[in-house]
């Protein structure tokens, strides 16, 4: 069964440092996304990603993020200057129809990041 | 604007027992509700969701959700509880936009007893 698959699965970094998520997203599926959970907290939307370009971000989704899709595969999130509250686990999502009119997002099982 | 309110961040039931997760939203527009589960160290999988179709809905592993215009919800529910769902559920929302997030609540950890 085809999946969405993220590395690293885990990733510690200092404070200020700059980290890159990688995402392969299913393979036929057309839209990308970026979610963050904080420990014990809720999974908040990031960023959405359609035809290579950004079709929809969060007020947490400001200058220090950016995605990219540099080649045909991979869909990344890049970090920059990191900060102790970027300490989360971030979850990559596909789909191959518009979630908001009914296609399933399919997650990956996460990248946890710790800030130090 | 969406939002989604789940009652209840703990829920424990007996094996056998029935599972009640509860959901209420918070949309503008008709939503599209969806509930999806975590399990220890995984992704989020879906379980089922709502598009305007039927208001009884059923998804995998024996669950099953109603859509309640009347009462805002959308609960999750399982006749008989066994020890492997115990996970964490998520319940989310959408406006239907094109191009528009998914909207989650808080979660409820689900115990099953034995």
């Amino acid at each position: 069964e085809p999946e969405v698959t993220q590395t690293p699965s885990h990733q510690v970094t200092q404070m200020g440092q700059e980290v890159i998520l990688r995402c392969v997203p299913i393979s036929n599926h057309l839209y990308f996304y970026w979610y963050r959970q904080i420990l014990g907290q809720k999974v908040e939307f990031l960023v959405s990603f359609y035809n290579n370009e950004i079709s929809e971000k969060s007020e947490i989704f400001d200058d220090q993020f950016s995605v990219e899709r540099p080649d045909g595969s991979n869909f990344t999130l890049k970090i920059r200057s990191t900060k102790l509250e970027d300490s989360a686990m971030y979850f990559c999502a596909s789909s191959e129809a518009n979630q908001g009119r009914g296609g399933e997002l399919f997650f990956g099982e996460g990248s946890r990041l710790t800030v130090l | 604007a969406q939002s989604v309110t789940q009652l209840g961040s703990h829920v424990s039931v007996s094996e056998g027992a029935l599972v009640l997760l509860r959901c209420n939203y918070s949309s503008s527009v008709p939503p599209y509700l969806f509930w999806y589960v975590q399990y220890p160290n995984q992704g989020l999988q879906l379980l089922l969701k709502y598009t305007s179709a039927a208001t009884l809905v059923k998804g995998i592993n024996g669950f099953e959700a109603e859509f309640k215009k009347s009462e805002t919800s959308f609960h999750l529910t399982k006749p008989s509880a066994h020890m492997s769902d115990a996970a964490e559920y998520f319940c989310a929302v959408s406006d239907g936009t094109l191009g528009r997030q998914l909207t989650f609540g808080s979660g409820t950890q689900l115990t099953v007893l034995p």
